[in-house]
């Protein structure tokens, strides 16, 4: 069985300073990792995901991710962020090839403050 | 390019009525399509997968159904609506091959009263 866990619900954070969103997850086999954003009253979007090679992931709007299979995490950052980035921001993992298997964490909410 | 529709956007029905959210995609064919339930603070469930017309998997007991008349078009439906009903459907698709990229439609926010 698979899991994910958001360890923050929420997070505030002024504009242009930096901004982790953790993300840790457990699987007893490889996984491929993926970060969604879902802004107010739509669906979710593709931030970035992580199916092999390098362990740092780049993805939209200036957004990366590491994977560390060792502390078994995929934290989400970004070295400053804009008021457009407010939005509830969603890890997720699966263990096999297809997207039904995937589990979503709980989400976090990031609010950029001016 | 790939687009997905979904529709209507928001809802509100009473208890105890039918509902009918409609999902389609254009520029692919034979996705998968999906169907999730979003509560406030508890993420992402899944309530219902296809990889074909008329095949439906369910992935939790409950109220509602799902339908796929045609490739493209994946239905949520129920004959009588609770109000635990309630929530966020997101329709969502895939391909049929590779690595688990979902893609959303807008979603439809259900309120039963």
């Amino acid at each position: 069985a698979q899991s994910v866990t958001q360890l923050d619900s929420q997070v505030p954070v002024f504009e242009e300073a930096p901004v982790e969103l953790r993300c840790n997850y457990s699987s007893s086999v490889s996984v491929y990792l993926f970060w969604y954003v879902q802004y107010p009253n739509q669906g979710l979007q593709l931030l970035l995901k992580y199916l092999s090679g390098s362990t740092l992931v780049k993805g939209i709007n200036g957004f990366e991710a590491e994977f560390n299979k060792s502390q078994t995490s995929f934290h989400l950052r970004k070295p400053s962020v804009h008021i457009s980035d407010t939005a509830e921001y969603f890890c997720a993992v699966s263990s096999s090839g297809s997207a039904r298997q995937l589990t979503f964490g709980s989400g976090t909410q990031l609010t950029v403050l001016p | 390019s790939q687009t997905i529709h979904q529709w209507p956007a928001t809802l509100v029905q009473p208890v105890g009525s039918p509902l009918s959210l409609e999902c389609t995609v254009e520029g692919t064919s034979n996705p998968n399509l999906y169907w999730y339930r979003q509560a406030a603070g508890r993420g992402l469930q899944l309530l219902f997968y296809s990889v074909g017309i008329g095949q439906i998997s369910s992935e939790v007991p409950q109220n509602l159904s799902a339908s796929r008349p045609q490739d493209r078009q994946f239905i949520l439906s129920s004959k009588k609506l609770l109000l635990s009903d309630s929530g966020f459907y997101l329709c969502a698709w895939s391909h049929g091959s590779g690595a688990n990229v979902l893609t959303f439609g807008a979603g439809s926010r259900l309120t039963v009263l």
